[in-house]
C-alpha cells in the first residue's frame, strides 16, 4: 500500500534538474508532495487531484497521471534551499489520509 | 494565521513512564491526524479525527495509544507504559477539505526518546 519513490537518492550542483517519481499500486484520488529538512517537519508544497493535473510554482512542477498512478516532482534549476528529504503522500480512493512514500533524499551543492 | 502548534516539543522519558502530547490544530480545520516518523521513514499514519470524532486508528496502534479530540479543537495523543520503540517524531496534522482538495500541514513535531 506504500507508494514507492525512486530515485531514492539524488546528488545535484545547483543549476541542475531533477525527477522524482511516486508510484502506487492503488487507485489514487489525490498525490500531496512535501520537503522535509532534517530535524524538522514536513512542509506541503503541492498536491494534485485526479484528472490528469500538472501544477507549478516557481521552479518545482508536478504532474499526476491517475491510470498509471503515478505521479512526478519536477525540480529545475535547483537552489541550494532545494536539498531535503521529499516525500509523496498519497490518497487512495475512498479513505481521508495520506500514505507516505519512501522519501528520496535530495543534496544540492554549490 | 498560525499554524499547528505541538507541545511538548521533545520528550525524554523512562521505559514504562506514560507520556501525552498535545495538538492545536490550525483554528478552522476540522480534520485532525497524528502521525509517527522515525529516522530515515516517511511519515506513518496513526490515526485521524473529524471534528471530535475519532474515525480511523491504524492497525499499527496499540492498545497503550490512545488519542482525544473532546471538543473538536485541540488533541491529545497519550501512551501508555512506554517502550523503547515508542521512540520516534510524533506528528499532528490538520486540514479542511473542499472542492480543491485536502492539503494537510504538519506542526513541528513532538520527539520522544524512551530510555
Amino acid at each position: 500500500q506504500q507508494p514507492v519513490q525512486s530515485p531514492q537518492a539524488v546528488i545535484l550542483r545547483e543549476g541542475e534538474d531533477a525527477v522524482i517519481n511516486c508510484s502506487s499500486s492503488k487507485a489514487l484520488y489525490s498525490v500531496h508532495w512535501y520537503r522535509q529538512k532534517h530535524g524538522e517537519a514536513p512542509v506541503f508544497l503541492m498536491i494534485l487531484l485526479k484528472g490528469g493535473e500538472q501544477k507549478g510554482h516557481d521552479k518545482i512542477s508536478a504532474s499526476f497521471n491517475e491510470k498509471k498512478q503515478q505521479s512526478s516532482l519536477y525540480l529545475t534549476a535547483s537552489q541550494l534551499s532545494y536539498s531535503g528529504t521529499y516525500f509523496c503522500g498519497t490518497e487512495i480512493a475512498g479513505t481521508d489520509k495520506l500514505i507516505f512514500g519512501t522519501g528520496t533524499r535530495l543534496q544540492v551543492f554549490p | 494565521d498560525t499554524g499547528v502548534s505541538q507541545d511538548p516539543r521533545h520528550k525524554i522519558t523512562k521505559r514504562g513512564q506514560n507520556v501525552t502530547f498535545r495538538c492545536d490544530p490550525i483554528s478552522e480545520h476540522n480534520r485532525l491526524y497524528w502521525y509517527r516518523q522515525t529516522l530515515g521513514q516517511g511519515p506513518e499514519f496513526l490515526t485521524y479525527f473529524q471534528n471530535e470524532a475519532q474515525l480511523e486508528k491504524s492497525r499499527l496502534l496499540s492498545d497503550r495509544f490512545s488519542a482525544e479530540r473532546p471538543k473538536g479543537s485541540f488533541s491529545t495523543l497519550e501512551i501508555q507504559r512506554t517502550e523503547q520503540g515508542d521512540s520516534a517524531m510524533y506528528l499532528c496534522a490538520s486540514s479542511l477539505p473542499v472542492l480543491s482538495g485536502n492539503t494537510i500541514y504538519f506542526g513541528e513535531g513532538s520527539w520522544l526518546t524512551v530510555v
